[in-house]
């Protein structure tokens, strides 16, 4: 069965530095689709970025990037310019190719410093 | 615009009351998911509908049931059988056809046991 794990339950970084958020997952299989999304105080779930697992290229939108490794089963997104809004719970998610089923991470809870 | 509508957003129970979440999707998504929400153990699956007429059970579906009369809508129902009913729950849909996209969610209900 496919697992995602977030081994960082807390994260804090300053306004305006980087942040990397760690995620792994567990996987037989080659063609998927990873995500990440961020739960604000208001417990919206938004989608932050996506990563076909058959790209090799690292997906990036605007100031979120990843960091992806197929055959180490890693997906880290990197925040840039961290900004007050960027405080939320962040979720990694997983989805098989030809599936519907979403697989999340238990989260990080990030905090921004002014 | 299109979205997916959650109510109440905020409901309580008192112990051996059943109790319903509404879930309405305008988004024309042939899936809908519930997802309860609880600190530190991320997103559990509790029951998905791909059709109409049709769901199947996940995770978690044990104290809960759900319906699907319509594409539109799929309410879902915390029975007295749920011993810890206490949670966040989210609604969310997708398109089959689109896997490489992720989910689309509502805002979510958050319901105490009184």
């Amino acid at each position: 069965a496919q697992t995602v794990t977030q081994s960082q339950p807390e994260m804090s970084v300053q306004e305006a530095e980087t942040v990397t958020l760690s995620c792994t997952y567990d996987t037989s299989e080659s063609d998927y689709y990873l995500f990440w999304y961020k739960q604000p105080p208001s417990r919206q779930m938004i989608l932050v970025i996506r990563q076909e697992a058959y790209k090799q290229q690292n997906a990036t939108e605007n100031r979120f990037s990843v960091n992806f490794q197929k055959a180490a089963k890693s997906f880290s997104l990197k925040i840039s310019d961290s900004q007050l809004g960027d405080a939320a719970m962040y979720f990694c998610a997983y989805r098989l190719l030809g599936t519907d089923k979403l697989i999340f991470g238990t989260g990080t809870r990030l905090q921004v410093f002014p | 615009d299109g979205g997916i509508t959650q109510s109440p957003k905020y409901l309580f129970r008192k112990e051996g009351q059943n109790v319903t979440l509404s879930c309405e999707q305008n988004l024309n998504h042939d899936a809908m998911y519930w997802y309860r929400q609880d600190p530190g153990q991320g997103l559990r699956l509790i029951y998905y509908s791909h059709i109409v007429n049709d769901f199947q059970k996940g995770d978690i579906a044990e104290g809960y049931s759900v319906s699907r009369e319509k594409k539109e809508s799929f309410p879902l129902t915390v029975t007295s059988a749920q011993k810890n009913p206490t949670a966040f729950y989210l609604c969310a849909s997708s398109s089959l056809g689109a896997t490489s996209y992720g989910y689309t969610f509502g805002s979510g209900t958050r319901l105490t046991v009184v």
